[in-house]
């Protein structure tokens, strides 16, 4: 079935560094990804949609120079957390759309950030 | 706005015990009703779903019937085993596809032997 990867699963980070993660489609072709950011007891946050060689579209409330999405290829979009507070700490989450399958989202495992 | 209500987690039951989850909605119009599970260390993955009012969707002896008078898509199973231990997702999507899906904040389910 298809499958979407990220990485890391995990990352520790210092206040003020930048974080970038990876989510990558392994056996299809994504024109479009999807971000979600998850906080404890809390549901998925969609935070912006990544499109193919085109600027992604972010969700109200959320800053884009603060999430840098790229998607330059049809299998990898990245998420970069640029100078990142203790408070961008959380659980973040990729999905992709495989149109081949009545445009079905496949999400990735989630990537724990947490920022000291 | 659009949002979707579970019940709290976590859900502890014995093998074999009935399960239910319960999810409710709020939409502004006519939406696609989805359930999502995440096992351990992985991904969520889409369990069933149903499209319009009176559909029920099933997968993996799990079943919810899309309940359009009770704004409901309450999720079933006759008998769990230990590895339908997860944390499951309620969630609906306005649109035709699944680009705008709105979740719950998920249930936890743990079963145990």
């Amino acid at each position: 079935g298809a499958v979407v990867s990220q990485h890391p699963s995990r990352v520790i980070c210092k206040s003020g560094t930048s974080v970038k993660i990876e989510c990558r489609s392994l056996d299809f072709q994504a024109t479009t990804m999807f971000w979600y950011r998850q906080f404890p007891k809390k549901s998925l946050m969609l935070m912006a949609t990544s499109n193919e060689g085109s600027k992604a579209t972010y969700e109200q409330g959320v800053e884009k120079d603060k999430f840098l999405i790229n998607h330059a290829s049809l299998t990898l979009s990245t998420l970069t957390v640029t100078s990142a507070h203790p408070e961008d700490s959380s659980f973040y989450i990729c999905s992709a759309r495989n149109l081949g399958v009545t445009g079905e989202l496949f999400f990735g495992e989630g990537s724990r950030l947490t920022v000291l | 706005g659009n949002s979707v209500t579970q019940m709290e987690g976590p859900v502890t039951l014995s093998e074999e015990a009935f399960l239910t989850i319960n999810c409710t909605y709020t939409a502004t119009g006519y939406p696609s009703l989805f359930w999502y599970v995440q096992y351990p260390g992985e991904g969520l993955q889409l369990l069933l779903k149903a499209t319009k009012a009176d559909d029920k969707g099933s997968n993996k002896g799990f079943e919810a019937t899309y309940r359009k008078e009770t704004t409901s898509f309450h999720l079933e199973k006759g008998s769990v085993q230990v590895s339908d231990s997860a944390v499951y997702f309620c969630a609906l999507s306005l649109t035709s596809g699944y680009s705008t899906l709105t979740f719950g904040k998920g249930t936890m389910l743990l079963v145990s032997p």
